[in-house]
């Protein structure tokens, strides 16, 4: 079934550190894949994306790994700002299922100044 | 460009009223889907709609919950008889054309149940 009220992970770093965000994702017919950051009170923002044909993509600051075997997706922000503050979410799509996403539970990014 | 609008941004209802949410997807945007988020949880797909017609309802209850997105004018999440348990934050995303799209997010509509 599923749990209701847990208090979501947290993950804190020191302003100007890398920071690590993982994610299992569930269903191994996903083909593309989704970073988003939500800030209180705000919407999901898109962050980065990735197809299945790929294992790695990099933005500004953000780089993003997915490993197919295990299912797993990583978010890597490097020298992380106050601004990065936020939970960050990943999401996943079936293309053929008409573009719905399923999001995963979240983790909050904390930064220290 | 504007973004993904939805309004109102706070709706407060007492129980067995109505809620009726909107959302204004980006210009040239045809495909609109409506999410629902508890406190500190994920989004849950509810629908997914294309101009005038619904294509995908698996995630949202049959009863008292509705969705539409006429040909003029913005998609509206409706529900019926609110209870308690409707008390979340609903939100609206649009993109231009399914297939390995991003989907742009609203700032949702929190909904408040008394």
């Amino acid at each position: 079934g599923e749990s209701v009220g847990l208090h979501l992970p947290t993950l804190s770093v020191q302003e100007g550190d890398n920071s690590i965000i993982n994610c299992a994702y569930s269903n191994s017919a996903s083909d593309y894949f989704i970073w988003y950051k939500q800030e209180s009170g705000k919407g999901p923002q898109f962050i980065i994306d990735i197809r299945s044909n790929m294992d790695k993509r990099q933005g500004q600051r953000v780089t993003v790994l997915l490993n197919k075997t295990v299912k797993h997706l990583s978010l890597q922000i490097a020298a992380t700002q106050p601004g990065d503050s936020a939970v960050y979410f990943c999401a996943e799509n079936i293309n053929n299922a008409g573009n719905m996403l399923t999001f995963g539970g979240g983790t909050r990014l904390m930064v220290k100044p | 460009n504007a973004g993904v609008m939805q309004n109102p941004r706070h709706l407060v209802r007492r129980r067995g009223q109505e809620a009726r949410l909107r959302c204004s997807p980006m210009k040239g945007h045809s495909h609109v889907y409506w999410y629902r988020q508890l406190p500190e949880e994920g989004l849950k797909f509810m629908v997914y709609l294309q101009k005038e017609n619904i294509i995908d309802e698996s995630g949202m209850p049959k009863e008292r919950f509705s969705a539409e997105f006429p040909k003029e004018g913005p998609s509206i999440l409706r529900i019926q008889q609110v209870v308690r348990g409707d008390s979340a934050a609903y939100f609206c995303a649009s993109c231009r054309r399914v297939g390995n799209q991003p989907q742009h997010f609203g700032d949702g509509t929190r909904l408040s149940i008394l």
